[in-house]
């Protein structure tokens, strides 16, 4: 496809559980980035992936939270122990260079129970 | 951390009018972003900001930076219904565009 890719779009879960969310990001984008946006709030950047460079990850809420991006592509986002207040929408974005325009993915709505 | 604060929080104006949106941020700003985003969906791009000065425009969109006021204006010219949604700016405080820093939004309803 042209655009970003997330899956699931909508995951429902249970506390305690733990959850992978999947972004594929526009092809030849070297820049991922995820959000996440709770009910009412902007965006909370996440994570940051640049290449073959470390990933910045100094917008991870907590030790649950972890990423990763395999072959410069596909990422995946794992909450584990997953908690109420982890209920957000989580957005992935792509950008072909770092300080291009990001390119959102239409998200996953995550409702923990 | 950076701070964006978007004004107003809400907007209603009726077909047609003109209308504009301000993003203000704490910090030097070395990129502006414009998007837009209605429920359910998810961001659209609008424009890219870099340079103090620098103003843009797409269809009846029209975006500016002021980068010594640290300020970025977002202007719509004669509103439609296609134009409702939220507008979010974000902002680049690194020079690296390593970590986009988002206001929390403009919510516009445009009524008939």
């Amino acid at each position: 496809g042209a655009g970003v890719s997330q899956s699931p779009s909508n995951k429902v879960t249970e506390k305690g559980k733990d959850v992978e969310l999947r972004c594929d990001p526009i092809s030849g984008h070297t820049a991922l980035y995820w959000y996440r946006q709770s009910l009412g709030q902007g965006l909370e950047f996440l994570i940051y992936f640049q290449g073959n460079s470390a990933p910045d990850k100094s917008g991870l809420p907590s030790d649950r939270f972890s990423a990763e991006r395999t072959g410069g592509s596909v990422s995946t986002l794992t909450i584990q122990r997953t908690q109420q207040e982890d209920s957000a929408v989580y957005l992935c974005a792509s950008s072909l260079i770092a300080g291009g325009p990001l390119f959102f993915g239409p998200g996953t709505r995550l409702t923990v129970l | 951390s950076q701070e964006l604060e978007q004004s107003p929080q809400s907007l209603i104006v009726q077909e047609g009018k003109n209308l504009t949106i301000n993003c203000t941020s704490s910090k030097t700003l070395y990129g502006l972003y414009w998007y837009k985003q209605k429920y359910g969906e998810g961001l659209i791009f609008l424009m890219m900001l870099q340079k103090g000065g620098e103003e843009k425009s797409h269809e009846k969109i029209t975006a500016k930076l002021d980068e010594k006021k640290q300020q970025s204006s977002l202007h719509i010219t004669a509103s439609q219904p296609s134009h409702a949604g939220i507008y979010l700016c974000g902002a680049d405080s690194s020079g690296t565009a390593s970590k986009l820093t988002f206001g929390t939004g403009t919510r516009l309803q445009v009524t008939l």
